[in-house]
Protein backbone atom coordinates (compact mmCIF):
# COMPACT_ATOMS: atom_id res chain seq x y z
CA UNK A 1 0.00 0.00 0.00
CA UNK A 2 1.94 3.16 -1.04
CA UNK A 3 2.17 5.74 1.63
CA UNK A 4 1.10 9.78 1.95
CA UNK A 5 2.08 11.44 4.89
CA UNK A 6 0.47 14.65 5.65
CA UNK A 7 2.33 17.44 8.41
CA UNK A 8 1.40 18.64 10.49
CA UNK A 9 -1.78 16.64 11.57
CA UNK A 10 -3.53 19.77 12.83
CA UNK A 11 -2.52 23.33 13.03
CA UNK A 12 -4.22 26.01 14.55
CA UNK A 13 -2.94 30.29 13.87
CA UNK A 14 -4.62 33.49 14.10
CA UNK A 15 -6.16 35.61 11.76
CA UNK A 16 -3.86 37.42 9.36
CA UNK A 17 -0.96 34.81 9.98
CA UNK A 18 0.24 32.89 6.80
CA UNK A 19 1.04 28.99 7.40
CA UNK A 20 1.77 26.18 5.61
CA UNK A 21 1.30 22.09 5.40
CA UNK A 22 3.83 19.69 3.64
CA UNK A 23 1.91 16.00 2.12
CA UNK A 24 4.92 13.28 1.20
CA UNK A 25 4.24 10.97 -0.84
CA UNK A 26 6.07 8.35 -3.00
CA UNK A 27 8.86 9.95 -5.57
CA UNK A 28 8.82 6.58 -8.42
CA UNK A 29 6.13 5.92 -10.80
CA UNK A 30 4.72 9.60 -10.12
CA UNK A 31 1.43 10.73 -12.44
CA UNK A 32 -0.15 13.20 -10.14
CA UNK A 33 -0.68 15.14 -6.90
CA UNK A 34 -3.99 16.76 -5.77
CA UNK A 35 -4.91 19.31 -3.10
CA UNK A 36 -8.58 18.65 -1.26
CA UNK A 37 -10.29 21.35 0.89
CA UNK A 38 -12.80 19.41 3.20
CA UNK A 39 -15.02 22.06 5.33
CA UNK A 40 -17.17 20.75 7.75
CA UNK A 41 -20.33 19.77 6.79
CA UNK A 42 -19.33 19.72 3.34
CA UNK A 43 -17.66 17.55 0.77
CA UNK A 44 -14.18 17.97 0.14
CA UNK A 45 -13.39 20.03 -3.14
CA UNK A 46 -10.32 19.85 -5.19
CA UNK A 47 -7.80 22.81 -5.16
CA UNK A 48 -5.18 21.53 -6.83
CA UNK A 49 -3.88 19.07 -9.48
CA UNK A 50 -0.25 19.11 -9.97
CA UNK A 51 2.17 16.86 -12.15
CA UNK A 52 5.19 18.23 -13.40
CA UNK A 53 8.36 19.12 -10.83
CA UNK A 54 8.95 22.24 -9.78
CA UNK A 55 5.42 23.49 -10.59
CA UNK A 56 3.26 26.19 -8.76
CA UNK A 57 -0.16 26.51 -8.19
CA UNK A 58 -2.16 29.42 -7.40
CA UNK A 59 -5.72 30.38 -6.24
CA UNK A 60 -6.43 33.53 -4.77
CA UNK A 61 -4.53 33.69 -1.29
CA UNK A 62 -3.25 29.87 -1.38
CA UNK A 63 -0.57 28.39 -3.37
CA UNK A 64 1.06 24.99 -3.71
CA UNK A 65 4.33 23.63 -4.83
CA UNK A 66 5.71 20.39 -5.99
CA UNK A 67 8.94 18.39 -6.04
CA UNK A 68 8.09 15.30 -7.67
CA UNK A 69 12.22 14.07 -7.71
CA UNK A 70 11.87 14.32 -3.18
CA UNK A 71 8.55 13.62 -3.31
CA UNK A 72 6.72 16.31 -1.43
CA UNK A 73 4.16 19.44 -1.86
CA UNK A 74 4.09 22.05 0.37
CA UNK A 75 0.56 24.41 0.18
CA UNK A 76 0.39 27.86 1.42
CA UNK A 77 -1.85 29.98 2.59
CA UNK A 78 -1.23 33.92 2.80
CA UNK A 79 -2.85 35.97 5.67
CA UNK A 80 -5.37 32.99 6.53
CA UNK A 81 -9.16 34.03 7.58
CA UNK A 82 -11.44 32.25 9.50
CA UNK A 83 -13.17 31.15 6.20
CA UNK A 84 -9.91 29.07 5.29
CA UNK A 85 -10.96 26.38 8.51
CA UNK A 86 -10.90 23.44 7.40
CA UNK A 87 -9.24 20.01 6.55
CA UNK A 88 -6.65 19.90 3.97
CA UNK A 89 -5.88 16.40 1.65
CA UNK A 90 -3.30 15.67 -0.52
CA UNK A 91 -3.66 12.60 -2.66
CA UNK A 92 -1.22 10.94 -4.87
CA UNK A 93 -1.48 8.90 -8.04
CA UNK A 94 0.63 6.63 -9.68
CA UNK A 95 -1.71 6.09 -12.06
CA UNK A 96 -3.96 4.10 -9.71
CA UNK A 97 -6.28 4.93 -7.89
CA UNK A 98 -5.65 8.34 -5.49
CA UNK A 99 -4.27 7.73 -2.03
CA UNK A 100 -5.49 10.10 0.50
CA UNK A 101 -3.33 11.39 3.82
CA UNK A 102 -4.89 12.05 7.27
CA UNK A 103 -4.96 15.22 6.14
CA UNK A 104 -4.02 18.77 7.91
CA UNK A 105 -7.07 19.98 10.36
CA UNK A 106 -6.61 23.94 10.66
CA UNK A 107 -8.11 26.21 12.53
CA UNK A 108 -8.00 29.98 12.18
CA UNK A 109 -9.29 32.42 14.90
CA UNK A 110 -10.38 35.77 14.49
CA UNK B 1 -27.10 21.03 -11.13
CA UNK B 2 -24.76 18.85 -11.98
CA UNK B 3 -23.32 16.28 -8.73
CA UNK B 4 -23.23 13.31 -6.83
CA UNK B 5 -26.02 12.22 -4.75
CA UNK B 6 -25.69 9.94 -1.72
CA UNK B 7 -28.47 8.64 0.78
CA UNK B 8 -29.36 8.75 3.04
CA UNK B 9 -27.61 11.19 5.15
CA UNK B 10 -27.69 8.93 8.05
CA UNK B 11 -28.50 5.77 8.21
CA UNK B 12 -28.88 3.40 11.46
CA UNK B 13 -29.08 -0.40 11.15
CA UNK B 14 -28.90 -3.16 13.61
CA UNK B 15 -25.38 -6.10 13.72
CA UNK B 16 -26.01 -9.19 11.02
CA UNK B 17 -28.30 -6.65 8.57
CA UNK B 18 -26.89 -6.28 5.54
CA UNK B 19 -27.53 -2.18 3.87
CA UNK B 20 -26.92 -0.54 0.78
CA UNK B 21 -25.90 2.71 0.24
CA UNK B 22 -26.83 4.70 -2.74
CA UNK B 23 -24.17 6.75 -4.90
CA UNK B 24 -25.82 8.59 -8.39
CA UNK B 25 -24.20 11.14 -10.28
CA UNK B 26 -25.26 13.25 -13.42
CA UNK B 27 -21.52 14.72 -14.27
CA UNK B 28 -21.09 11.94 -17.08
CA UNK B 29 -18.06 10.53 -15.23
CA UNK B 30 -16.52 7.06 -16.16
CA UNK B 31 -15.09 6.63 -12.69
CA UNK B 32 -16.53 6.17 -9.27
CA UNK B 33 -15.30 5.38 -6.05
CA UNK B 34 -16.20 4.21 -2.67
CA UNK B 35 -14.10 5.68 0.44
CA UNK B 36 -14.34 4.88 4.31
CA UNK B 37 -13.56 7.76 7.44
CA UNK B 38 -12.75 6.81 10.55
CA UNK B 39 -11.77 9.25 13.27
CA UNK B 40 -7.93 9.83 12.86
CA UNK B 41 -7.86 8.07 9.68
CA UNK B 42 -7.12 9.35 5.69
CA UNK B 43 -10.04 8.43 3.22
CA UNK B 44 -9.09 4.61 2.57
CA UNK B 45 -10.74 3.48 -0.78
CA UNK B 46 -13.19 0.32 -0.81
CA UNK B 47 -14.33 -0.44 -4.49
CA UNK B 48 -13.48 1.43 -7.63
CA UNK B 49 -15.28 1.50 -11.35
CA UNK B 50 -13.71 2.73 -14.25
CA UNK B 51 -16.44 1.55 -16.32
CA UNK B 52 -19.63 0.07 -16.65
CA UNK B 53 -19.98 -3.43 -15.48
CA UNK B 54 -16.96 -3.06 -14.21
CA UNK B 55 -15.18 -2.99 -10.56
CA UNK B 56 -12.23 -3.43 -8.59
CA UNK B 57 -10.82 -4.05 -4.92
CA UNK B 58 -10.00 -0.99 -3.35
CA UNK B 59 -7.58 -1.56 -0.25
CA UNK B 60 -10.38 -2.40 2.37
CA UNK B 61 -12.88 -4.22 0.48
CA UNK B 62 -13.92 -7.58 2.79
CA UNK B 63 -17.08 -7.20 3.34
CA UNK B 64 -18.06 -4.94 1.21
CA UNK B 65 -20.06 -5.26 -2.24
CA UNK B 66 -20.51 -3.32 -5.10
CA UNK B 67 -22.47 -3.07 -8.63
CA UNK B 68 -22.13 -0.77 -11.47
CA UNK B 69 -25.25 -1.62 -13.80
CA UNK B 70 -25.22 1.96 -14.98
CA UNK B 71 -22.98 4.62 -15.79
CA UNK B 72 -24.80 7.21 -13.12
CA UNK B 73 -24.87 4.42 -10.11
CA UNK B 74 -22.17 2.81 -8.19
CA UNK B 75 -24.40 1.45 -4.74
CA UNK B 76 -22.49 -0.47 -2.09
CA UNK B 77 -23.84 -2.59 0.17
CA UNK B 78 -22.16 -3.12 3.69
CA UNK B 79 -22.69 -6.89 4.37
CA UNK B 80 -23.06 -8.54 7.75
CA UNK B 81 -18.81 -10.13 7.08
CA UNK B 82 -17.77 -6.39 7.51
CA UNK B 83 -16.11 -6.27 11.43
CA UNK B 84 -16.65 -2.85 12.17
CA UNK B 85 -19.19 -1.29 9.48
CA UNK B 86 -20.08 2.03 11.68
CA UNK B 87 -18.31 4.76 9.71
CA UNK B 88 -18.50 7.69 7.57
CA UNK B 89 -18.97 6.74 3.65
CA UNK B 90 -18.20 8.69 1.11
CA UNK B 91 -18.75 8.31 -2.61
CA UNK B 92 -16.78 9.83 -5.79
CA UNK B 93 -16.59 10.23 -9.58
CA UNK B 94 -14.17 11.21 -11.98
CA UNK B 95 -13.36 11.96 -15.32
CA UNK B 96 -10.67 8.92 -16.48
CA UNK B 97 -7.19 10.72 -16.58
CA UNK B 98 -4.90 11.04 -13.46
CA UNK B 99 -5.25 14.96 -14.29
CA UNK B 100 -8.65 15.44 -13.42
CA UNK B 101 -9.99 16.38 -10.46
CA UNK B 102 -12.33 13.77 -8.11
CA UNK B 103 -15.52 15.18 -7.32
CA UNK B 104 -17.42 13.93 -3.76
CA UNK B 105 -20.72 13.57 -2.70
CA UNK B 106 -22.16 14.86 0.61
CA UNK B 107 -21.39 11.27 2.38
CA UNK B 108 -23.55 8.96 4.85
CA UNK B 109 -22.76 8.30 8.17
CA UNK B 110 -23.84 4.46 8.83
CA UNK B 111 -24.43 3.40 12.62
CA UNK B 112 -24.65 -0.31 13.73
CA UNK B 113 -26.54 -0.90 17.12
Amino acid sequence: ILNVEQSPQSLHVQEGDSTNFTCSFPSSNFYALHWYRWETAKSPEALFVMTLNGDEKKKGRISATLNTKEGYSYLYIKGSQPEDSATYLCAFTGNTPLVFGKGTRLSVIA
Amino acid sequence: DGGITQSPKYLFRKEGQNVTLSCEQNLNHDAMYWYRQDPGQGLRLIYYSQIVNDFQKGDIAEGYSVSREKKESFPLTVTSAQKNPTAFYLCASRLTGVLNEQFFGPGTRLTVL
